[in-house]
């Protein structure tokens, strides 16, 4: 079974400054794809970032992109430039490709300090 | 572009009890997809529906069911309620089943 992990429950950062936050996975498939998922505390989840697996080269939208090292089965979500609207829960989630059942890990509670 | 919805916002129930929940999805997506999250924990994925038909299932009792309507909407229902069930429900919905997924805002379930 494909599990999600996200080894820091929480963690801070000061505005305007760059956090990575980390997320690992195990499965034995060759094509899939990861998200990084935003949940504010108004908790309608919103997609950050998506990554296939076939592609190598990492995706990036505006202050956010990810370090995918697929060997290692990690993906990590770096935020640059961080803002106080930053402040959220940050899920990962993996979903196979011939799949339908997304699988996210327990979450990173990221706070932005002014 | 009206995104998705669902409601109620929050409901209480008693133990033994039957809740409907409901999801509007997002103008154009014939796929919903609902999901189970537990107070500090990541969503479970409960079930998909395409086009009408039940297409895959997480790790739910089969008192857990749903339904899509033709106009893609769909309802989540549970019977028989346990003190457990108290959760956020999720419903996102999507283009196709392995699309990009847009969830709604969730509805709050409390089991006393």
């Amino acid at each position: 079974a494909q599990t999600v992990t996200q080894s820091q429950p929480e963690m801070s950062v000061q505005e305007a400054e760059t956090v990575t936050l980390s997320c690992t996975y195990d499965t034995s498939e060759s094509n899939y794809y990861l998200f990084w998922y935003k949940q504010p505390p108004s908790r309608q989840m919103i997609l950050v970032i998506r990554q296939e697996a076939y592609k190598q080269q990492n995706a990036t939208e505006n202050r956010f992109s990810v370090n995918f090292q697929k060997a290692a089965k990690s993906f990590s979500l770096k935020i640059s430039d961080s803002q106080l609207g930053d402040t959220a829960m940050y899920f990962c989630a993996f979903l196979r490709n011939n799949n339908n059942d997304m699988r996210f890990g327990a979450g990173t509670r990221l706070t932005v300090k002014p | 572009e009206t995104g998705v919805t669902q409601s109620p916002t929050h409901l209480i129930k008693t133990r033994g009890q039957q809740v409907t929940l409901r999801c509007s999805s997002q103008s154009g997506h014939n796929t919903v997809s609902w999901y189970q999250q537990a107070l500090g924990q990541g969503p479970q994925f409960i079930f998909q529906y395409y086009r009408e038909e039940e297409n895959g299932r997480g790790n739910f009792p089969p008192r857990f069911s749903g339904l899509q309507f033709p106009n893609y909407s769909s309802e989540l229902n549970v019977n028989a309620l346990e003190l457990d069930d108290s959760a956020l429900y999720l419903c996102a919905s999507s283009l196709s089943q392995r699309n990009e997924q847009f969830f709604g805002p969730g509805t709050r379930l409390t089991v006393l």
